[in-house]
């Protein structure tokens, strides 16, 4: 059974970093690209950007590229995202998937979701 | 950038059927994927390749397409799919992943 369990909410300041993570199980973790994807308060879902653990090639939503960094340790078969420096405005839940592909890309299994408030 | 457009809302009554479209320039070159989020749930995908259904989601869930416009069907809608529901696409490399906004289906 394919599983992505994500960290645990955040509670951090603004200016401060944060590496959150997505641990992959049930299927070889190189071969299938992950996806990050932000969901603020009461809004829809924005994709950020992917990374496919094989060789850590990594595409970013223009929205969110010099913003974050998404990357893949392949030895934990865990994918990060990672911040440098929170803003208030980073307030969301964040969701990994899995990519499937059937002659279209989708996202086929999800992470639980991990929470990050950014508050003063 | 490219965008999927959705109407916000969505309300039928129960065992009626609920249509959710969902329109971008790019569809009829791209397959579309439609995803159902319950409140304080992770989204989980109910349609791929454009009519597609994964084990396990019910059948009253059926997707078509025509042209830039895809469609999600729910047949003999019943209370438990009141949810918020995305459609997506990508293209091929794939180097971006775009959702539609979002519709709120509301069942009375």
């Amino acid at each position: 059974e394919v599983q992505l369990v994500q960290s645990g909410a955040e509670l951090k300041k603004p200016g401060e970093s944060l590496k959150i993570s997505c641990k992959a199980s049930g299927y070889t973790f190189t071969t299938y690209w992950i996806a990050w994807v932000r969901q603020m308060p009461g809004k829809g879902l924005t994709w950020m950007g992917i990374v496919y653990p094989g060789d850590s090639d990594t595409k970013y939503s223009p929205s969110f590229q010099g913003q974050v960094t998404i990357s893949a340790d392949k030895s934990f078969s865990t994918a990060y995202l990672r911040w440098s420096s929170l803003k208030a405005s980073d307030t969301a839940m964040y969701y990994c998937a899995r990519l499937g592909y059937n002659s279209g890309w989708y996202l086929a299994s999800w992470g639980q979701g991990t929470l990050v408030t950014v508050s003063s | 950038s490219y965008e999927l457009t959705q109407p916000p809302s969505v309300s039928v009554s129960p065992g009626q059927t609920a249509r959710i479209t969902c329109y971008g320039d790019a569809l009829p070159n791209q397959y579309a994927s439609w995803y159902q989020q319950k409140p304080g749930q992770a989204p989980v995908l109910v349609i791929y390749k454009g009519t597609e259904r994964p084990s396990g989601i019910p059948e009253r869930f059926s997707g078509s397409s025509s042209g830039t416009t895809v469609t999600l069907t729910i047949s003999g809608v019943q209370a438990e799919d009141e949810a918020d529901y995305y459609c997506q696409s990508a293209d091929s490399s794939p180097t971006y992943v775009v959702f539609g906004g979002g519709t709120k289906l509301t069942v009375l």
